[in-house]
């Protein structure tokens, strides 16, 4: 399958601090990325999808100022988590699509955020 | 309501035993993907087998296969000859087509525990 990273896998920032996330669709060209977010012992929650070329569309309840997504490439999305609090330590995932199909879609291994 | 369900928290099975784990999904699309996906501790996401709303037959792959009732709403992972590298959080997931913005959405995951 394709080859989906993220960078960075984990990053410990300080409370107030903004942290970028990259998502790189290494061999094919994803015109959607869709971002989750994992608590421990829980499931995945969808965030907020990203087309390339437009403004990211977020679930219900997802902040969009506090999480800026940026799908400027078809190779590259990026989450930034502003002004980080603890509550916002969590796993965050990306995965890459083409936007039309139901099988191809491809997980990044993602990023463990320690904000204190 | 829950589109996608999972009952089993947590799971125990004998190791080189057969085990199902359940998963019931609720849409109106015509047009939908289901998966399923092994997370180990390390947190990625492993694809493991697709079922298709059109396949008429059921998905296997290796000792993964998918019991697809579509009446029922149901898409059952059964895994064969389980392993001690088996253990792991599973999630089944669901893609609906144009009409749920081919988002994928996952159930709560099962902990399956494979015993020595």
């Amino acid at each position: 399958g394709a080859v989906v990273s993220q960078h960075p896998s984990w990053v410990i920032c300080k409370s107030g601090t903004s942290v970028k996330i990259e998502c790189r669709s290494l061999d094919f060209q994803a015109t959607t990325m869709f971002w989750y977010r994992q608590f421990p012992k829980q499931s995945l929650m969808l965030m907020a999808t990203s087309n390339e070329g437009s403004k990211a569309t977020y679930e219900q309840g997802v902040e969009k100022d506090k999480f800026l997504i940026n799908h400027a490439s078809l190779t590259l999305s990026t989450l930034t988590v502003t002004s980080a609090h603890p509550e916002d330590s969590s796993f965050y995932i990306c995965s890459a699509t083409v936007h039309g199909t139901l099988y191809e879609q491809y997980f990044g291994p993602g990023t463990r955020l320690t904000v204190t | 309501a829950q589109k996608i369900t999972q009952t089993q928290p947590g799971m125990f099975v004998q190791e080189k035993e057969a085990v199902t784990l359940d998963c019931t999904y609720d849409t109106s699309d015509q047009s939908y993907g289901l998966f399923w996906y092994k997370q180990p501790s390390s947190g990625e996401m492993i694809f493991l087998i697709y079922q298709g709303s059109y396949d008429e037959q059921n998905a296997t792959e290796g000792r993964y296969s998918l019991n697809f009732q579509k009446a029922r709403k149901s898409a059952n992972l059964v895994i064969s000859a389980s392993q001690l590298g088996d253990s792991a959080m599973y999630f089944c997931a669901m893609r609906e087509g144009l009409a749920g913005g081919f988002k994928t959405i996952f159930g709560a995951g099962t902990r399956l525990f494979v015993k020595a």
